[in-house]
C-alpha cells in the first residue's frame, strides 16, 4: 500500500495461531502506550493502550505486555485471523503532559491461510 | 457517525505551490494532531493544538503552517519551503481534558509534490 513501508519487519503467521508483536520504547519518562493498526490507504486505528502502572492488559484476542525495566512492549493476537493483516504500531506519549505520541517504525503483520 | 475527515484523499501540486489539507472533526474534541508518514518509517508529529486559537510546533514543523480559528477544524498548510513534500499525511484529535488517551486518526491525504 501507499502508506506502508517497503522495508518493514514482517512477521508471517498462520491462521489461527497466535502472532506476537515487539516493540522496544526509548524514553523512561513514558507513562503510556498504545498499539494502533493501519491498514493500506487507511489512517492507523486504536487496539488498545496501557498505563505504566500496568504490567498487561487485556482486551478482546489481544493482550499488551510492558516491561519497564527494558523498556519493552508487546501486542499478542491470539487465533490470528486473514484480518488481522496489517502494520502495527506501536506509541508512547514520552510522558508528557498531553497526549502528543511517539510512534515506533512499525510491523507488517502477515497472516496466510 | 462521529469521525475525523481529510480531504481529499488524493493531492497533486507542482513543486513551489502552497498547499492546503484539510481536517476537520465532530467528536468534540479539544486537541488536534498532524502527523506525517514516510515509506519505512512511523509518524512524525508536525505540529499540534490542544486549544481553540493555540498550536505548537512538534518534531518536524520547518515548511509546514497551521491555523486553529475553530474547534472542529485544523487545517495544515504544506509550504514550498517544505523541501520533501511528498508524504502521506495524517490528522488526528484526543481529548485533552483526559491526558491518557488515544488520538483518533482520519483516513489520510496522500500528497506527491512534482
Amino acid at each position: 500500500g501507499e502508506n506502508v513501508g517497503l522495508h518493514l519487519p514482517t512477521l508471517s503467521v498462520q491462521e489461527g495461531d497466535n502472532s506476537i508483536i515487539n516493540c522496544a520504547y526509548s524514553n523512561s519518562a513514558s507513562d503510556y502506550f498504545i498499539w494502533y493498526k493501519q491498514e493500506s490507504g487507511k489512517g492507523p486505528q486504536f487496539i488498545i493502550d496501557i498505563r505504566s502502572n500496568m504490567d498487561k492488559r487485556q482486551g478482546q484476542r489481544v493482550t499488551v505486555l510492558l516491561n519497564k525495566t527494558v523498556k519493552h512492549l508487546s501486542l499478542q493476537i491470539a487465533a490470528t485471523q486473514p484480518g488481522d493483516s496489517a502494520v502495527y504500531f506501536c506509541a508512547e506519549n514520552g510522558g508528557n503532559a498531553g497526549n502528543m505520541l511517539t510512534f515506533g517504525g512499525g510491523t507488517r503483520l502477515m497472516v496466510k491461510p | 457517525d462521529g469521525g475525523i475527515t481529510q480531504s481529499p484523499k488524493y493531492l497533486f501540486r507542482k513543486e513551489g505551490q502552497n498547499v492546503t489539507l484539510s481536517c476537520e472533526q465532530n467528536l468534540n474534541h479539544d486537541a488536534m494532531y498532524w502527523y506525517r508518514q514516510d515509506p519505512g518509517q512511523g509518524l512524525r508529529l508536525i505540529y499540534y493544538s490542544q486549544i481553540v486559537n493555540d498550536f505548537q510546533k512538534g518534531d518536524i514543523a520547518e515548511g509546514y503552517s497551521v491555523s486553529r480559528e475553530k474547534k472542529e477544524s485544523f487545517p495544515l498548510t504544506v509550504t514550498s519551503a517544505q523541501k520533501n513534500p511528498t508524504a502521506f499525511y495524517l490528522c488526528a484529535s484526543s481529548i485533552s481534558s483526559f491526558p491518557r488517551s488515544p488520538l483518533h486518526f482520519g483516513n489520510g491525504t496522500r500528497l506527491t509534490v512534482t
